[in-house]
């Protein structure tokens, strides 16, 4: 099937930013999303961005989008320890359900 | 309170026994889901629901079943459980079908021995 790739593990210190990166290979996807998953609990909706956009600003957050690449990247910034987590990229191609595809998690520790 | 819930949170079972996770939502979301988590997998789908009563499988169905009779409850049965089943195990509900995320539960974590 379709995969979503993103490195397993990413360590910053606080204060810094923090970029996170994502490959997915199905160009049908319509919505990209990132999934925050603290200990303990399940995940929670970060941010998502659309398709047709490049870019999407919320906050401390950027999410960046290379179509042609098929790359996805969510900078983080002013890293607080508080955004130790795991990162979740997703895709959602073509409307099914079925084929939503969540990539393994990158583990993200800021150190003080 | 609203939300998604899931119980139990933990659990051990012994290998052939049936184990039924439970999974509530009081959003009256239409489609439902079960993932698992296993290290280095991410989240893999079980099984989904885009209604009462309409389910279907996902990448990883085998070992388990599901029923949907009222909108709000998608319990997870594991017929006949193994180690390999050893997992945590997520409920997610969404809206609608246009890809606006799901919302999910705190998971259950399940050890078969």
């Amino acid at each position: 099937g379709e995969d979503v790739e993103q490195s397993l593990f990413l360590s910053v210190r606080e204060g810094d930013s923090s970029v996170i990166n994502c490959t997915y290979t199905d160009s049908s996807s319509t919505y990209l999303y990132w999934y925050k998953q603290e200990p303990g609990a399940g995940l929670q909706l970060l941010t998502y961005i659309f398709s047709n956009m490049d870019m999407k600003q919320d906050q401390r957050l950027t999410v960046l989008l290379n179509k042609k690449d098929k790359h996805l990247s969510l900078r983080i910034a002013d890293t607080q320890t508080g955004d130790s987590a795991i990162y979740f990229c997703a895709d959602f191609p073509g409307g099914s359900h079925n084929d939503m595809r969540f990539g393994a998690g990158t583990r993200l520790t800021v150190k003080p | 309170d609203a939300g998604i819930t899931q119980s139990p949170r933990y659990k051990i079972t012994e290998t052939g026994r049936q184990v039924t996770l439970m999974c509530h939502q009081t959003w009256s979301h239409s489609y439902m889901f079960w993932y698992r988590q296993d290290l280095g997998h991410g989240l893999r789908l079980i099984y989904y629901s885009a209604a009462a009563d309409i389910t279907d499988k996902g990448e990883v169905p085998d070992g388990y079943v599901v029923s949907r009779s009222k909108t709000e409850n998608f319990p997870l049965t594991l017929e006949s459980a193994t180690r390999s089943q050893t997992s945590v195990y997520f409920c997610a509900s969404s809206e609608s079908g246009e890809g606006y995320g799901y919302t999910f539960g705190s998971g259950t974590r399940l050890t078969v021995v």
